[in-house]
């Protein structure tokens, strides 16, 4: 069965500072899809970054990054320059091709991530 | 470009009522999905329906329900609620729920049950 494990429950940081959430996912499947959202507290689960398993590019979005390693399974995502703004919970989320439905996500615990002055 | 939209943001419920939450998917979407999220489970898939039909279906009892109109509008209900249905639920839609689509969550229901 898919399972995605977020081992960093909570993490600080002072502005300016880089910072990486882990992910590591398990999967029987050859085809899959690994997401990453992004909660405030106002709840809405925000849309971050989508990457299929043939895919193992790392993908850069101005100070976002996101390391895909299917050797260790991983999917790791870099803030570069915290700031305030970027204070949230992050999941990382697996959806597999085999379930008949690809909006069935398997989250991640989540990792609150607190950035402060 | 409208998101997806759910109604209501709160709202609070006693225990044995039912509750109907809605979601307006965006536009052009065909498939939504709802999920529970709670601080000791997680978040966790209810179902998915797409073209009026439920496609999948998570580990949830029967009082969980849903259906889909010919609009792509959803509507979950939650009959003789319980306290430990006290959550925010979520919608969220994509176009065709196959994979690769990109799925986009709404704000979500915060529902209290006392």
């Amino acid at each position: 069965a898919q399972k995605v494990t977020q081992a960093q429950t909570e993490i600080s940081v002072v502005e300016k500072e880089d910072v990486t959430l882990d992910c590591v996912y398990e999967t029987r499947d050859t085809t899959y899809y690994l997401f990453w959202y992004k909660q405030p507290p106002s709840g809405e689960l925000v849309f971050l970054i989508r990457r299929n398993s043939f895919d193992e590019q790392n993908e850069i979005s101005g100070r976002y990054s996101w390391n895909f390693q299917k050797s260790t399974s991983s999917f790791n995502f870099t803030i570069t320059a915290s700031q305030v703004v970027d204070s949230a919970v992050y999941f990382c989320a697996l959806s597999e091709a085999n379930t008949g439905t690809a909006s069935k996500l398997t989250f991640g615990t989540g990792t609150r991530l607190q950035v402060t002055l | 470009k409208a998101g997806v939209t759910q109604t209501p943001r709160y709202l609070i419920k006693t225990r044995g009522q039912q509750v109907t939450l809605s979601c307006s998917p965006i536009s052009g979407h065909r498939s939504v999905s709802w999920y529970q999220q709670t601080p000791g489970q997680g978040l966790q898939f209810l179902f998915e329906y797409f073209s009026e039909t439920q496609r999948n279906k998570g580990n949830f009892p029967g009082r969980f329900s849903g259906r889909q109109f010919s609009n792509s509008r959803s509507e979950m209900n939650v009959s003789t609620l319980e306290l430990g249905d006290s959550a925010l639920y979520l919608c969220a839609s994509s176009l065709a729920g196959e994979p690769g689509n990109t799925i986009y969550f709404g704000e979500g229901s915060w529902l209290t049950v006392v």
